[in-house]
């Protein structure tokens, strides 16, 4: 089976830069996505296709992949920020997600 | 708007079947998979399957063949049956649309227990 890969936890400041990491074998190959859940909620999809904001998400989210890592970024994060990210893709037919990273704004 | 909302029992005995209804309000719904994705409290997402419009399905080979699918067209609805529960299917069962490589729409999530 393929595996993601994720730190379980990032902290950042407020107003600074925020960068989660999802690895996993030949990820650049794949499309990744990202999903912001925050407590007692559903998903968001914050970032489809590595780098493609959807409607409504703000810019300071961002997204590369490369090699075997997926990044996402989120630049001046917010105290709103605060959230589970999961990492995603495709094996084949299976939609595979990343362990989760909590983000705490400190 | 796509709208998505997961309904159906929410305390299962271990060895049945958890049994599960999404109703969808979109206007086209038969040209999108549908799928179910869960949370184990303390866990992190599990996508379960995908079920197209037309029927073809896709499940998680990790259920070993527990999870069934289906869809309703003149109801805007999919089901998901999952047999043999224990314990480790606790959890919050979402529903929600793929479009392209990404899950673009999500249902609020209903919370199944498996206890006797």
């Amino acid at each position: 089976s393929y595996d993601l890969t994720q730190p379980p936890s990032v902290s950042v400041s407020p107003g600074q830069t925020a960068t989660i990491t999802c690895s996993g074998v030949k990820l650049g190959d794949k499309f990744t996505c990202w999903y912001q859940q925050k407590s007692g909620q559903s998903p968001v999809l914050v970032i489809h296709e590595d780098s493609k904001r959807p409607s409504g998400i703000p810019a300071r989210f961002s997204g590369s992949s490369s090699g075997n890592t997926a990044t996402l970024t989120i630049s001046g994060t917010q105290a709103l920020d605060e959230a589970e990210y999961y990492c995603q893709a495709w094996d084949r037919t299976t939609a595979v997600f990343g362990g989760g990273t909590k983000l705490t704004v400190l | 708007q796509v709208l998505l909302q997961a309904s159906g029992p929410r305390l299962v005995k271990p060895s049945e079947t958890l049994s599960l209804t999404c109703s969808v309000s979109s206007d086209s719904f038969g040209d999108y998979y549908w799928n179910w994705i869960r949370r184990p409290a303390g866990k992190g997402l599990e996508w379960i399957g995908r079920i197209y419009g037309s029927g073809s399905t896709n499940y998680n080979p990790s259920l070993r063949s527990r999870a069934t699918m289906s869809v309703d067209r003149s109801k805007n609805q999919v089901s998901l049956k999952l047999n043999s529960v224990t314990a480790a299917d606790t959890a919050v069962y979402y529903c929600a649309r793929l479009a392209g490589s990404g899950f673009d729409f999500w249902g609020q999530g209903t919370t199944v227990t498996v206890s006797s």
